[in-house]
């Protein structure tokens, strides 16, 4: 199975900052990698598919990059309904793996 | 509006077996590929199978060998997971989820674009 490391697990930040999360495939994944956001107690949502394609509907503020082994989630202005838990997903094989997380707080 | 409702919470013995439905609507629900992920309490989010709505065909996490199946119903547009010889470790919120496919110049990038709003399943004595 192909692990995935996403680093930090939390990060403290403020309105208006730049956030950059990062994750990390065990193995080569190319561009098959996806960004979710999860609120306390509701369902993913799909931010970024293949590594920097965004959603519709999700605000330009958030990008995606890399391939690989090595990808960023960066928020360029974080707003306050940003505040969440960010997943990466690999879709290269089965079985889909997850990151461990990183939260988002409010400093 | 396109979406994915679940069934209701359960609480389950441990050994017994639980049973998610999870019914779409907005869009032609043979057209895409469900998935099962589960979050247990205060935890990640955890890949457990797949099913083609369309053929029946699945794909199960190795983890969940044996002790999952997927099916569905498409004269109702639901599909179901069923977990057997349920462990308190399988306390988790169960989300399905419908699967993105997306045409970027001449490769497909997939992820999980709809979501379900989530069934919690408790397992205790």
């Amino acid at each position: 199975d192909i692990q995935m490391t996403q680093s930090p697990s939390s990060v403290s930040a403020s309105v208006g900052d730049r956030v950059t999360i990062t994750c990390r495939a065990s193995q080569g994944i190319g561009s098959w990698l996806a960004w979710y956001q999860q609120k306390p107690g509701k369902a993913p949502k799909l931010l970024i598919y293949g590594a920097s394609n965004l959603q519709s509907g999700v605000p330009s503020r958030f990008s995606g990059s890399g391939s690989g082994t090595d990808f960023t989630l960066t928020i360029s202005s974080l707003q306050p309904e940003d505040f969440a838990t960010y997943y990466c997903q690999q879709a290269n094989s089965f079985p889909r793996t997850f990151g461990g997380g990183t939260k988002v707080e409010i400093k | 509006q396109v979406q994915l409702v679940q069934s209701g919470a359960e609480v389950k013995k441990p050994g017994a077996s639980v049973k998610v439905s999870c019914k779409a609507s907005g869009y032609t629900f043979t057209g895409h590929y469900l998935h099962w992920v589960r979050q247990a309490p205060g935890q990640g989010l955890e890949w457990m199978g797949r099913i083609n709505p369309a053929t029946g065909g699945t794909d199960y996490a190795q983890k969940f060998q044996g002790r999952v199946t997927m099916t569905r119903d498409t004269s109702i547009s639901t599909a179901y997971m069923e977990l057997s010889g349920l462990r308190s470790d399988d306390t988790a919120v169960y989300y399905c989820a419908r699967d993105l496919e997306r045409r970027v110049g001449t490769y497909y990038y997939y992820g999980m674009d709809v979501w379900g709003q989530g069934t919690t399943a408790t397992v205790s004595s």
